[in-house]
């Protein structure tokens, strides 16, 4: 069964850190890759996807996720954080024959950017 | 051009009562899945509808189901309710067209459940 794993429950950087979040996968296929962001008191939205190709992704708002397929990872990074990317990052995947919205997220990463 | 909607937004009930949840999806998206989001978690994918059937399950008991209406729009229905099941209720809609590649997924704010 496929499987998402978020390595940090909680991440606490100051304005312009450099963030990586770290995701990892058990899928034994093709799967297609989700990066999705919820702000606070809002839904979630889609930061950037992986289906096939160049394996850096990038996304909104500066996001970018690099697919390593070796290791089963799909982190995501920005170079410099700002205080309003505070907010909840899931990971997610499915496999090649799914669809945009049968996905199984990891249980997401907290992010706080201080000012 | 009105993203996905779901109601109600807050839900009390009692164990062993029966909940309907719905959802409307964005304008022009024909396929609707449901996420069960307990708290500190992420979501779970409870099941997918597309021409008002379930095409696809996650690993959630009989007492979940679903219904798809000739509008797009879905139901989800829990019955026999545990306190377990406390736990925000996302519906997510998107198109499903050849070019996957194209497509989103949008997710509604949720239906959050609390059962006493």
């Amino acid at each position: 069964a496929q499987s998402v794993s978020q390595h940090n429950h909680h991440v606490i950087l100051s304005e312009a850190a450099s963030l990586e979040l770290g995701c990892n996968y058990s899928y034994g296929g093709t799967v297609n890759l989700f990066w999705y962001v919820q702000y606070p008191g809002q839904h979630l939205q889609l930061l950037l996807k992986y289906f096939s190709g160049d394996p850096l992704v990038k996304g909104i708002k500066g996001f970018e996720a690099e697919f390593i397929k070796s290791k089963f990872s799909f982190n995501l990074r920005k170079p410099s954080v700002q205080w309003s990317d505070t907010a909840e990052y899931f990971c997610a995947v499915n496999g090649p024959h799914s669809y945009n919205n049968d996905m199984r997220f990891g249980a997401g990463t907290r992010l706080t950017v201080k000012p | 051009d009105a993203g996905v909607t779901q109601s109600p937004t807050h839900l009390i009930k009692t164990r062993g009562q029966q909940v309907t949840l719905r959802c409307s999806p964005k304008s022009g998206h024909d396929t609707v899945s449901w996420y069960q989001q307990a708290l500190g978690q992420g979501p779970q994918f409870i099941f997918q509808y597309y021409e008002e059937e379930e095409r696809q399950r996650g690993n959630f008991p009989d007492r979940f189901s679903g219904h798809q209406f000739p509008n797009y729009s879905s139901e989800l229905n829990v019955n026999a309710l545990l306190l377990g099941d406390s736990a925000l209720y996302l519906c997510a809609s998107s198109l499903t067209a050849v070019d996957r590649l194209n497509t989103e997924a949008f997710f509604g704010q949720g239906t959050r459940l609390t059962v006493v």
